[in-house]
């Protein structure tokens, strides 16, 4: 089956640091979604992209799906970024089957 | 204004008693969703339904069980709960091959 793998798995921040998470994935999706895990354990969407670039304030994603990553970008970090950051996929052999990835754990520090 | 709410938000059950956990939808999606979530680890697909058609994942343990009733909701059965079960069990909703909404979890611990 797909293999999605996260970089890095752990980061450190200091509030207003800019980041980049990697999300890298073993073959063709059909679709492909970034998640922000709070400390309360809800998913939250960021961001359904499987192609292309988007935004949403402090957040933006790029998928370049011919080369298999997608990247997350966190500009002006707060406290309240804190968390996992999930990306899962969904492959092309007609399956429902999202897979996530191995998960980033992000910590702001003030 | 929840699109898909799981019910108990937190749940105790005893070794071995039988536990149900609910997940609802107003969306009308055509696909659900039941992960199992332990501590630091991503969530593992237990199975899905694509309408009222029924996918088990092949290492999913038997003693994981689900029934869809209708398009609105899906239940979790765990017939004899093991102290390894404890988890986050999370609920997810899709139309087709679009894009996830999850609920906000069920958090079970077994005593």
């Amino acid at each position: 089956g797909i293999q999605v793998e996260q970089s890095p798995p752990d980061l450190i921040l200091q509030e207003g640091a800019n980041s980049t998470l990697r999300c890298n994935f073993s073959d063709s999706v059909n679709n492909l979604q970034w998640f922000h895990q709070n400390p309360w354990g809800q998913l939250i969407n960021l961001f359904y992209i499987p192609s292309g670039t988007k935004q949403n304030g402090r957040l933006s994603a790029t998928t370049v799906a011919t080369e298999r990553y997608s990247l997350l970008y966190i500009s002006s970090s707060q406290t309240t970024d804190s968390g996992v950051y999930f990306c899962a996929v969904l492959g092309t052999s007609g399956t429902y089957k999202y897979i996530f990835g191995t998960g980033t754990r992000l910590k702001v520090l003030a | 204004d929840a699109m898909v709410i799981q019910n108990p938000r937190y749940q105790v059950t005893q070794f071995g008693k039988p536990v149900t956990l609910s997940c609802s939808q107003t969306l009308n999606h055509n696909v659900m969703y039941w992960y199992q979530q332990k501590s630091s680890q991503a969530p593992k697909l237990l199975f899905h339904y694509y309408d009222k058609d029924f996918n088990n994942e092949a290492d999913t343990p038997d003693n994981f069980q689900s029934r869809r009733p209708n398009t609105s909701f899906c239940f979790l059965d765990i017939r004899s709960p093991g102290l390894g079960d404890a988890a986050m069990y999370l609920c997810a909703t899709s139309r087709r091959q679009g894009s996830w909404t999850f609920g906000s979890g069920t958090r079970l611990t077994v005593v």
